[in-house]
């Protein structure tokens, strides 16, 4: 059951183009988004994220929407550049609380390759 | 400020053979969560562990198994390896549940 998926396996960008990455969710308990990059031979690298409560959320380059009735959201980067080159993961969080104790885990999307052409 | 680190980087056993997975998680966080990541597939989580004990786990079999030490390091033991098991074994570390997991660079394990 793929409760997080990247329909798209690769997107090709020219440089100084937008970038949108897509990820859809199925699990209306996720309550808090991520996006990762990672490079090859790299573990994933935090990039942005963002609360349920909002439906944006900005940082330089790097844009995230979230579509709860449509349990979709997407990164935007712009403008691309060649060092964005990379593969992107969309991850969902849900956390909850039972008998005192706090759980949480990330659901990780398939990835999307992401690459910009100079 | 060193990061999370994994060690070794890579790795090759047989099958049947069992293998440890190490894993120092970045200054100050206390919570560690394993995943595998599979070719072309994203990270899936295997368990997570806080205060030496295995908080939560995912849909992975008892042949894996984990274990966290005072100082909040971790390892990862898989028993009878199968070829499937072959993967990018990642670490990643927080500071509790509600903030974001950083990644160690990963263990690459190959099964013969």
């Amino acid at each position: 059951d793929q409760q997080v998926k990247q329909n798209s396996p690769s997107l090709s960008v020219q440089e100084g183009r937008i970038s949108i990455l897509n990820c859809d969710y199925t699990n209306s308990m996720f309550d808090y988004f991520l996006w990762y990059k990672k490079y090859p031979a790299e573990g994933p690298t935090f990039l942005i994220s963002i609360s349920s409560i909002k439906d944006k959320n900005e940082d330089g380059r790097f844009t995230v929407f979230l579509n709860k009735s449509a349990k979709h959201l997407s990164l935007h980067i712009v403008p691309s550049q060649p060092g964005d080159s990379a593969v992107y993961f969309c991850a969902a969080s849900r956390v909850w609380n039972a008998g005192g104790t706090s759980y949480g885990k990330l659901t990780f999307g398939q990835g999307t390759i992401l690459t910009v052409h100079p | 400020d060193a990061g999370v680190t994994q060690s070794p980087t890579h790795l090759i056993k047989t099958r049947g053979q069992q293998v440890t997975l190490r894993c120092s998680p970045k200054s100050g966080h206390d919570t560690v969560s394993w995943y595998q990541q599979a070719l072309g597939q994203g990270p899936q989580f295997i368990f997570q562990y806080y205060e030496e004990e295995e908080r939560q786990r995912g849909n992975f079999p008892d042949r894996f198994s984990g274990h966290q030490f005072p100082n909040y390091s971790s390892e990862l033991n898989v028993n009878a390896l199968l070829l499937g098991d072959s993967a990018l074994y990642l670490c990643a570390s927080s500071l509790d549940v509600y903030n974001e997991q950083f990644f160690g660079p990963g263990t690459r394990l190959t099964v013969l």
